[in-house]
């Protein structure tokens, strides 16, 4: 099974301070996602990637980076995160954007901002 | 966009009920799965069911392409099957992978 690991898992940040939340996959998918999860909600997409050195905007992107210096990572980046930014994040691959194959996840990394 | 709704958000049932969850979408979904969620976070694949239907043991998932929606349906429920359970859709010629709200169950003992 595809493997997805996510750092850091639990993060609380300053209000205006950098954050940086990081993903790994180890079965080579090109296609990769992150996701941020509310409270009691559902998923939205915020960053995908589907080739190395090429990110594309999701449903909400504002306020977030993503870069994917390799196809095993992918960040997401906060530039100067806000209190509107406390969630759960998710990050995902999957192996084609759109004949078939199913989504891997990671664990989450549950952010706080203060 | 497309756009996904499932219903009902949320469903309390008794052990050994069957539980039926709804999935209807905007567009023409080329890649429909389900999910379900852990209370503790985890997301894991039920099924890839773009149309037809399929089977895992208990659980079966049933999509009507033309029609825009797809049901999860799961027999003989068990307090281990209470989570958060997710529909998600891509369209043809767009990447991105698009989820409902999703629907929370409950099984009580």
């Amino acid at each position: 099974e595809a493997a997805v690991t996510q750092s850091p898992r639990s993060k609380v940040a300053v209000t205006g301070g950098k954050v940086t939340l990081s993903c790994h996959q180890t079965n080579n998918h090109d296609y990769m996602y992150w996701y941020r999860q509310d409270t009691g909600h559902g998923l939205r997409l915020i960053h995908y990637s589907y080739v190395a050195d090429s990110t594309e905007k999701g449903d909400i992107p504002d306020g977030y980076k993503a870069s994917r210096p390799s196809q095993e990572n992918f960040s997401l980046i906060l530039e100067l995160a806000s209190l509107s930014q406390t969630a759960v994040y998710f990050c995902a691959s999957s192996d084609q954007g759109n004949s078939g194959n199913t989504l891997y996840f990671g664990e989450g990394s549950r952010l706080i901002v203060v | 966009g497309q756009q996904v709704q499932q219903s009902p958000a949320s469903l309390v049932l008794q052990e050994g009920e069957n539980a039926e969850l709804q999935c209807n979408f905007s567009s023409t979904a080329t890649r429909l799965q389900w999910f379900y969620q852990h209370p503790g976070g985890r997301l894991v694949s039920l099924f890839y069911n773009p149309s037809g239907t399929k089977h895992t043991g208990r659980l079966t998932s049933t999509t009507v392409t033309n029609e825009r929606r797809s049901s999860l349906h799961i027999s003989s429920s068990q307090t281990t099957d209470s989570g958060t359970y997710f529909c998600a859709i891509a369209s043809y010629g767009n990447e991105k992978i698009t989820f409902g709200a999703g629907t929370k169950l409950t099984i009580k003992p």
